[in-house]
């Protein structure tokens, strides 16, 4: 069974739309994240949530909104978007930080945004 | 400079090479140093982690940290075609949530 999940795998949208990406982990893990992986690899973290409450929140525009409805869901919505926003988004779960192994990070399969 | 430096290759070597991957860091901060392996098309995997100095031994893979000169190293005995992927190290601090990636290295094993 897939432990983080991701949907759409592709989207390909107009300049200008909004679309949301969703993310589920079946891990039980409390920390979920998303991440935006640029053409060159360079992986950079965009939102921390820690049980439904937002920890991290990188220098990311604010047409970035992410949405924990509950521990095993972490959503993405993007509003009015940009040629440069065109990437592969991540998510990703790690267990709290009183775990021992809360350094480990488990990575859904990505969405490839592409934005014409 | 960047927090997290990485020699992005591409690395080329023949199968059965060891091959050397390495990361640099400015944080002293840094106590966890993870490496990621990233299929083409794919999310990254863990692949091993070290907390603190020292070395790690997992198969054909050896995860080596060197505080004092804030460098890391991933090698990897034995190389195979399977090998074949991008290599990201990454780290954390004690109690941190917020992982910091190298640009990452592409590695192919040529059969």
């Amino acid at each position: 069974d897939t432990a983080v999940s991701q949907t759409p795998k592709y989207l390909v949208t107009q300049m200008g739309n909004d679309k949301s990406i969703k993310c589920e982990q079946n891990l039980g893990h409390d920390t979920m994240y998303w991440y935006k992986q640029d053409s060159k690899k360079f992986l950079k973290i965009m939102f921390s949530y820690n049980n439904k409450e937002l920890i991290i929140n990188e220098t990311v525009p604010n047409r970035f909104s992410p949405k924990s409805p509950d521990k095993a869901h972490l959503n993405l919505h993007i509003n009015s978007l940009e040629l440069g926003d065109s990437a592969v988004y991540f998510c990703a779960s790690s267990p709290r930080r009183d775990r021992p192994n809360y350094n480990e990070q488990f990575f859904g399969p990505g969405t490839r945004l592409t934005v014409l | 400079q960047k927090e997290v430096e990485q020699d992005p290759g591409p690395l080329s070597v023949p199968e059965g090479a060891i091959v050397s991957l390495n990361c640099t860091y400015s944080n002293s901060a840094f106590q966890y140093f993870m490496w990621y392996r990233q299929y083409s098309r794919k999310g990254p995997e863990l692949l091993m982690y070290t907390y603190s100095s020292g070395n790690k031994e997992d198969g054909r893979f050896t995860a080596q940290v060197d505080k004092s000169s804030k460098y890391i190293s991933l090698f990897i005995r034995d190389s195979q075609p399977s090998d074949s992927a991008t290599y990201l190290c990454a780290m954390l601090i004690n109690y941190g949530q917020n992982f910091v990636f190298g640009p990452g290295t592409r590695l192919s094993v040529l059969p």
